[in-house]
């Protein structure tokens, strides 16, 4: 149990294209979602804090313009990186709190989508 | 605001040794949960423990133990009889209240030689 996708694993797209990651909780329902970027041998940071239903909460620093989020549906949320450019690359992780045991904060991480931008 | 401290960058250890991995955490919050996730090379996080801030039982779970000490604010994580297949960066997180993200430290990147 406790699954959660990430739709593409892996993308290259050219400087100035938007890029779309879906994060999905396969077999429970998620209130919240978090996005975070790694890059490449560095820690995880977070990036934002998705509730379904409502505007997300992006951390100090991030752009809320370029890293659209949306959380349409309890198992759904999606971050689109727009005009994208190279310094964008990185590993972006999705993961999402199990409504039914939201008390006990475990979260359970996507597999990650790792973005390349030329 | 938050912090978590991994001061091991890299570890290496031969097949069965047994390797502790240290993390320090800072917070004003008396109510915090605090985490170990395993990142193998693939990517993928995987969950291996949380703690409550109050609830200091240390636990032991087949090769994995943890030991967590609020008077030095240390959660601390030992493998025992460690395997090649435990090879991979061991990341410490916290979270002080339970709908806030995770705050990681920067990972102790373990290499488990036959």
């Amino acid at each position: 149990g406790a699954v959660v996708s990430q739709h593409p694993s892996w993308v290259i797209c050219k400087s100035g294209t938007s890029v779309k990651i879906e994060c999905r909780s396969l077999d429970f329902q998620a209130t919240t979602m978090f996005w975070y970027r790694q890059f490449p041998k560095q820690s995880l940071m977070l990036m934002a804090t998705s509730n379904e239903g409502s505007k997300a909460t992006y951390e100090q620093g991030v752009e809320k313009d370029k890293f659209l989020i949306n959380h349409a549906s309890l198992t759904l949320s999606t971050l689109t990186v727009t005009s994208a450019h190279p310094e964008d690359s990185s590993f972006y992780i999705c993961s999402a709190r199990d409504r039914s045991t939201e008390a006990t904060g475990t979260q359970y991480f996507g597999p990650g989508t790792r973005l390349l931008v030329l | 605001a938050q912090k978590v401290t991994q001061a091991q960058t890299e570890i290496s250890v031969v097949e069965k040794e047994d390797v502790t991995l240290d993390c320090v955490y800072e917070t004003r919050d008396t109510t915090y949960y605090l985490f170990w996730y395993k990142q193998p090379p693939s990517g993928e996080l995987v969950f291996l423990i949380r703690r409550n801030s109050f609830d200091e039982q240390n636990e032991i779970s087949g090769r994995y133990s943890w030991n967590f000490q609020k008077s030095t604010s240390s959660f601390n994580f030992t493998i025992t009889a460690s395997q090649v297949v435990d090879s991979a960066v061991y990341f410490c997180a916290l979270s002080v209240r339970y709908s806030l993200g995770l705050n990681f430290g920067k990972g102790t990147s373990l290499l488990v030689t036959p």
